[in-house]
């Protein structure tokens, strides 16, 4: 199994809301990502998790709460979002948090905040 | 983060002809630079990558060069297939921290029949 699953593909969400994004992969891999994407740029790093835990946080805003609840999983809670982090959302792993190493890219859920 | 420049931003050939992307990269101590294609509406996929230890290598009709003295490397796609057309992303690693690559902005490849 080489893939990394996102749910939803989908999302709308108000501003008031809080949603969470989902992420899963079943490759053994210890490294998880998350990215952020708009349109026709490239994927912007967010944070990466290593061995569960945080190691990197690219200073993004703290309406975007990251989780790793164990090494297969890895979660976006959202919370109070703008019409501007209106993104595609991609999720990626690797063996470990080098960055020699190919990350594996889920297909993304394409989140609007209305 | 690595400042990752790539060139063309876009890129028109006719079916057939060659394609060449360029990126160069600012840190030296920099080791692995992959490819990436992203389709519209999908992921990111790894097409190609290459260690600082080798000069080139090529995969049918990709092909990806690294000159480290300069750092840069480029992607080569030879006799082009409209189903190339996409955007394609290099990616260097930002070494002082040691957990992630950082893409270039990224080259939106037409391929026309």
């Amino acid at each position: 199994d080489t893939e990394v699953t996102q749910t939803p593909k989908h999302l709308v969400m108000g501003m008031t809301n809080k949603k969470s994004l989902k992420c899963e992969q079943h490759m053994g891999h210890r490294a998880m990502y998350w990215y952020k994407q708009k349109a026709k740029k490239p994927p912007e790093l967010m944070f990466v998790y290593s061995y569960e835990k945080l190691s990197i946080n690219e200073s993004v805003p703290s309406r975007f709460s990251p989780e790793c609840p164990n090494s297969s999983l890895l979660n976006l809670h959202l919370h109070a979002l703008q019409p501007e982090d209106s993104a595609l959302y991609l999720c990626a792993s690797s063996q470990e948090a080098r960055s020699t190493l190919e990350a594996f890219f889920g297909q993304g859920t394409r989140l609007t905040v209305v | 983060g690595e400042n990752v420049e790539q060139h063309p931003s876009t890129l028109s050939v006719q079916e057939g002809d060659s394609a060449v992307i360029k990126c160069t990269y600012s840190d030296s101590a920099s080791n692995y630079f992959p490819w990436y294609k992203q389709e519209l509406g999908k992921r990111p996929q790894l097409i190609i990558d290459i260690r600082s230890n080798v000069g080139e290598k090529k995969d049918q009709r990709i092909a990806v060069t690294l000159n480290k003295t300069a750092k840069h490397f480029s992607l080569h796609i030879t006799e082009t297939q409209p189903e190339d057309s996409a955007v394609y992303f290099c990616a260097a690693p930002q070494t002082n921290t040691g957990n992630q690559f950082y893409f270039g902005t990224g080259t939106s490849l037409t391929v026309i029949p």
